[in-house]
């Protein structure tokens, strides 16, 4: 069975912080995706990395997808009270469908003002 | 464009009863897939729908079902309802599911099993 290991499951930080979220695995995977849920919503996808080795920047969020393709982080700068939210990350299979995603548990992060 | 409608939002059922959650995926996608959040497993994969056809199966057991429609519309059942069956449902639509397309989630039909 697949699993993806996210780390820390947990953080509460005060805004202007800097954070690092992991996600492990020991299976390989053709790509990576990143997702932010809010409270009464469903995810929305934030970015999909496909290259081992890539690193894709969104304003303050950097997602790098290392190079054996079985991890990847998700590093915030200066966070603010809005990035406040459970992070999930979801690997595809090789061969597989993206309608077929296995995720990590996610880390709920909490910016405090 | 209107985005993933899933119905209800909200129901509580008894044990032993069953349920049929609807979604509606975004106008042109055709694959859709259905997902169980919980606090303590998160979020795990049901199955996915392409052109009318079950494509892929999560790990749950037969009293899961779902089906997809000619327009795309999907409605998954869970028969016999049981406790640990209390959940967040998930309905994530795409153009076809392929790695490129991106993914659309509802906002998720919260089950409550008592």
């Amino acid at each position: 069975t697949q699993l993806l290991e996210q780390s820390p499951q947990f953080l509460s930080i005060q805004e202007g912080e800097n954070l690092t979220v992991y996600c492990n695995s020991s299976s390989v995977f053709s790509s990576l995706q990143w997702y932010r849920q809010e409270p009464g919503e469903g995810p929305v996808l934030l970015v999909t990395v496909v290259t081992g080795g890539e690193v894709k920047k969104l304003k303050r969020l950097t997602f790098q997808f290392g190079d054996a393709r079985k991890d990847s982080s998700l590093h915030i700068t200066a966070a603010q009270p809005g990035d406040t939210g459970l992070y999930l990350c979801a690997g595809v299979n090789y061969g597989g469908s993206q309608g077929n995603l296995i995720f990590g548990k996610g880390t709920k992060l909490s910016v405090k003002p | 464009k209107a985005g993933v409608t899933q119905t209800p939002r909200y129901l509580i059922k008894t044990r032993g009863q069953q349920v049929t959650l609807s979604c509606s995926p975004i106008s042109g996608h055709r694959s859709v897939s259905w997902y169980q959040q919980t606090p303590g497993q998160g979020l795990q994969f049901l199955f996915e729908y392409f052109s009318e056809t079950q494509r892929n199966k999560g790990n749950f057991p037969g009293r899961f079902s779902g089906r997809q429609f000619s327009n795309s519309r999907s409605e998954m059942n869970v028969s016999t309802l049981e406790l640990g069956d209390s959940a967040l449902y998930l309905c994530a639509s795409s153009l076809t599911g392929a790695t490129g397309n991106t993914i659309y989630f509802g906002e998720g039909s919260w089950l409550t099993v008592v």
